[in-house]
């Protein structure tokens, strides 16, 4: 069965602390894509991959985030330094773009990652 | 830039109603809409899809539909069950990303 997985499922820190969450998509799928989730602002797009090459980081805070993708079995969201207002739930998910077709198919997602920021 | 807005936020109904999802968006330029369910504390896992040259879809007690030309889409499910008690997302997919609606929080009490 498979699916993405994310680590680790819950992190407490502390404001100024730098976070690394990872993300395995799974295997075979070549778009991996960097979600937040607030109350407030509901699912946001931060981040996506396609072939390990970042497409799109518009959606991230520059300033302080960045999103990797060392191989095809890892990517990777770090926030240096962290605040308060970083607390949300972090979605990672991966799909595929099959080849001669533009547009993304459904996308499966992991349990996701619940950052706390104190 | 595409907006996405569900209605109604929140929906409470007794085990065994036929209910109805709203989904409006902004931009008709899509590929694909897509449902989703969200249990609390876990994440997205994908319902239905719809291709943006079809009207609709259906699984089971799901039935969604899509109406470009009005901007939205809709989630029928028949006869609620307790089990159907989650947050449903529509989201929109561009070229390669999708827009989430913020859901709506779906309560089915016995």
């Amino acid at each position: 069965d498979a699916r993405v997985t994310q680590t680790p499922r819950h992190k407490v820190t502390e404001m100024g602390q730098e976070v690394t969450m990872r993300c395995q998509p799974i295997l075979g799928h070549n778009t991996v894509f960097w979600y937040r989730q607030t109350m407030m602002q509901g699912l946001e797009l931060l981040a996506y991959f396609r072939n390990r090459a970042p497409l799109d980081d518009s959606g991230m805070p520059k300033d302080r985030f960045s999103a990797e993708m060392p191989d095809a079995t890892l990517a990777t969201l770090k926030i240096q330094p962290s605040e308060p207002r970083d607390s949300a739930v972090y979605f990672c998910a991966s799909g595929l773009v099959r080849d001669g077709q533009g547009h993304q198919e459904t996308q499966y997602f992991g349990p996701g990652t619940r950052l706390l920021v104190l | 830039k595409q907006e996405v807005t569900q209605i109604p936020a929140a929906l409470s109904v007794p085990e065994g109603e036929n209910l109805v999802l709203n989904c409006s968006f902004t931009d008709s330029a899509i590929y694909n809409l897509q449902w989703f369910r969200q249990d609390p504390g876990k994440g997205l896992t994908s319902l239905l899809l719809i291709q943006s040259s079809q009207r609709e879809q259906t699984s089971g007690r799901l039935n969604a539909s899509l109406d470009k030309s009005s901007g939205r889409s809709t989630l029928y499910i028949a006869a609620s069950q307790p089990g159907d008690s989650a947050t449903y997302l529509c989201a929109l997919a561009g070229y390669s990303t999708l827009t989430f609606g913020k859901g709506t929080m779906l309560l089915v009490s016995p």
